[in-house]
């Protein structure tokens, strides 16, 4: 049981590449989400989805994109990288709504 | 709006004395709370949550949080600190009302230092 496991774990882009940031979870969650961790600022939701086919934006979702097409796998996606988006990016999945998340360990993305 | 606050942005302890870490929410209806760990360079550790019940949480590591909803507070508490709680705390709220009720909001973290 490999919990949630994120690749890569360093990305530097340059502005304007794009790129996928992948998210997996082998625990049958239906609840999966995408965070972005910036010093003083905490973890701002960016997308999540509720189940396979189902997505929906979090508070600072501009400049990405997501789709849930299997239980298991979350990708977000960066259209056209900024150096705004220079930030540890965790994914993170739980059974439901009231229970806990488990965290992936992170990627770390530096933008140019 | 729902939102989360860590009033203390860094919180030094004394090794074997109690310590707080302090958080307050504000969210339409019955909250459900969350303290979550963060060691560094590692994602977020779930520590204890409060759903319904007691008001006196117990937790992971020896860690307890006490929910008061007459101050909107959830503050994670334990008896005796160890250096190795050091580390990032971060508190999480989630709605239970139907628009909001599938997001999670954090607070801005409190690194808890415990002094040898």
């Amino acid at each position: 049981n490999a919990g949630v496991t994120q690749t890569p774990k360093f990305q530097v882009l340059k502005t304007g590449q794009s790129m996928t940031l992948q998210c997996a979870q082998d625990m049958n969650h239906e609840y999966m989400s995408w965070y972005r961790q910036d010093p003083g600022m905490g973890l701002r939701l960016i997308h999540y989805s509720v189940g396979a086919g189902i997505t929906d934006q979090g508070e600072v979702p501009n400049g990405y994109n997501v789709s849930r097409s299997t239980t298991e796998d979350f990708p977000l996606r960066l259209l056209s990288a900024a150096p705004s988006q220079t930030s540890v990016y965790f994914c993170a999945s739980s059974r439901n709504r009231g229970h806990e998340q488990f965290f992936g360990p992170g990627t770390r993305l530096t933008v140019l | 709006a729902q939102s989360v606050a860590q009033p203390e942005d860094q919180v030094n302890v004394a090794e074997g004395n109690p310590l707080t870490v302090k958080c307050t929410y504000s969210v339409s209806g019955n909250p459900y709370l969350f303290w979550y760990v963060q060691y560094p360079n590692r994602g977020l550790q779930f520590l204890l949550k409060y759903i319904t019940g007691d008001n006196l949480v117990k937790g992971s590591y020896g860690f307890e949080a006490e929910f008061n909803k007459s101050q909107t507070s959830f503050h994670l508490k334990k008896p005796s600190a160890l250096v190795s709680d050091s580390a990032l705390y971060f508190c999480a709220v989630r709605g239970s009302v139907t628009n909001t009720g599938n997001q999670f909001y954090f607070g801005t973290g409190t690194s808890l230092t415990v002094i040898p």
